[in-house]
């Protein structure tokens, strides 16, 4: 069974920093990875993508300032990273499998909360 | 970058009645890459169409996408209770967009 299991809830202070994982099981990772993020009340906001076979990285205009995205190829699993964290990060955050121009499978979502 | 606006935000309809939801592109699409998903509450979306009218893997033949240019719609044919949910359409072009969704309410 193909699945996308990110890692779990997240409560950072503002200026910190999180790491979200996102582990690929039942499919070869050979696509390009995802991730968006989903505010309360706001739509689906696309931060990245990485491609798996060599790593390239590309970033979405409102986060290349703060976000790293990586891969593990020996446990198929990617990570996301953003750094200096302020209340209005707070979001449920997804990985996504690309199809060609649409998303197939999605990660369960990881919710992070920045709070003081 | 093209806005994906998406119309009504909220349809209430009853059990068995047909859904039109509409999405509208700031500008011309000319990317084949036009999909619509389904988001319930506490879940991430899931793939409905794409490429305009293709049906995903597993969706019932009751959904169907279809239009060009600037308009596109999504019908839901023959509302069922578990078709409650947010729908949300989304382009590629240089990078992924989707619209703010339009909520079904199955009365």
């Amino acid at each position: 069974q193909e699945q996308l299991v990110q890692s779990g809830a997240e409560v950072k202070k503002p200026g910190a920093s999180v790491k979200v994982s996102c582990k690929a099981s039942g499919y070869t990772f050979d696509r390009f990875m995802h991730w968006f993020r989903q505010a309360p009340g706001r739509g689906l906001e696309w931060m990245g993508r990485i491609n798996s076979h060599n790593g390239d990285v590309t970033y979405g205009r409102n986060f290349r300032d703060r976000v790293t995205l990586t891969w593990d190829r020996s446990v198929f699993t990617a990570h996301m990273e953003l750094s200096s964290l302020r209340s209005d990060d707070t979001a449920v955050y997804y990985c996504a499998r690309a199809l060609t121009g649409q998303f197939d499978l999605w990660g369960q979502g990881t919710l992070v909360t920045v709070s003081s | 970058e093209i806005v994906l606006t998406q119309s009504p935000g909220t349809l209430s309809l009853s059990q068995g009645e047909r859904a039109t939801l509409s999405c509208r592109a700031s500008q011309s699409v000319t990317s084949p890459y036009l999909a619509w998903y389904q988001q319930r509450p506490g879940q991430a979306p899931r793939l409905l169409i794409y490429g305009v009218g293709y049906r995903a893997t597993g969706i019932p033949d009751r959904f169907s996408g279809s239009g060009s240019g600037t308009d596109f719609i999504l019908t839901i044919n023959s509302l069922q209770p578990e078709d409650s949910a947010v729908y949300l359409c989304q382009l590629y072009t240089d990078s992924p967009t989707f619209g703010q969704g339009t909520k079904v309410e199955i009365k």
